[in-house]
């Protein structure tokens, strides 16, 4: 079975604070997917960036970054200098064989002016 | 502008009433996909469609019904038999049912039983 755990339910950080979100994920997939999305408080969820198993080099876009360890089946989210507009729920998912996603239970980051 | 669109944004019904939720999308995808989505747990799965006229069940499928008539279209009734229904309710499309392909959400459908 899939599973993905994401262990910081909430994190609170000052602005211009650098965050990572930890991704724990499990499957017995050898070709499987990986991916971030972000809910702001509008409710609708917004695809960041999505990671394959093959490959594990990490991805840097702005002052977002994500570190895939297969090693560590971890699939981390850092941001940099953190904005009060990164406030939001982030959700890690998993996509294997089956198609389906399987998502975390999410991490409420709350970033303080 | 393409995306796709859910309605109401909020929903109140009685108990022991049927209600239906809308999901329509126009980014031509094949794929589409319900979940719900309770206070501090992930989305979990409820039906999702590959295609028009099929349908599959979720992880959470009981007291839940769908269709799937137009490739647009993926309308969730959530039925008098759903025990706790109180929820945000999330669709979302992908452009086909394979694994790789990110999932495009609406804005969600927050429902109350009074």
């Amino acid at each position: 079975a899939q599973k993905v755990t994401q262990a910081q339910t909430e994190i609170s950080v000052v602005e211009k604070e650098d965050v990572t979100l930890d991704c724990v994920y499990e499957t017995r997939d050898t070709t499987y997917y990986l991916f971030w999305y972000k809910q702001p408080p509008s409710g609708e969820l917004v695809f960041l960036i999505r990671r394959n198993s093959f490959d594990e080099q990490n991805e840097i876009s702005g002052r977002y970054s994500w570190n895939f360890q297969k090693s560590t089946s971890s699939f981390n989210f850092t941001i940099t200098a953190s904005q009060v507009v990164d406030s939001a729920v982030y959700f890690c998912a998993l996509s294997g064989g089956g198609q389906n996603f399987v998502f975390g239970p999410g991490t409420r980051l709350s970033v303080l002016p | 502008d393409g995306g796709i669109t859910q309605s109401p944004k909020y929903l109140f019904r009685k108990e022991g009433q049927n209600v239906t939720l809308s999901c329509e999308q126009n980014l031509n995808h094949d794929a589409m996909y319900w979940y719900r989505q309770d206070p501090g747990q992930g989305l979990r799965l409820i039906y999702y469609s590959q295609i028009v006229n099929d349908f599959q069940k979720g992880d959470i499928a009981e007291g839940y019904s769908v269709s799937r008539e137009k490739k647009e279209s993926f309308p969730l009734t959530v039925t008098s038999a759903q025990k706790n229904p109180t929820a945000f309710y999330l669709c979302a499309s992908s452009i086909i049912p394979i694994s790789y392909n990110e999932q495009f959400f609406g804005p969600g459908t927050r429902l109350t039983v009074l």
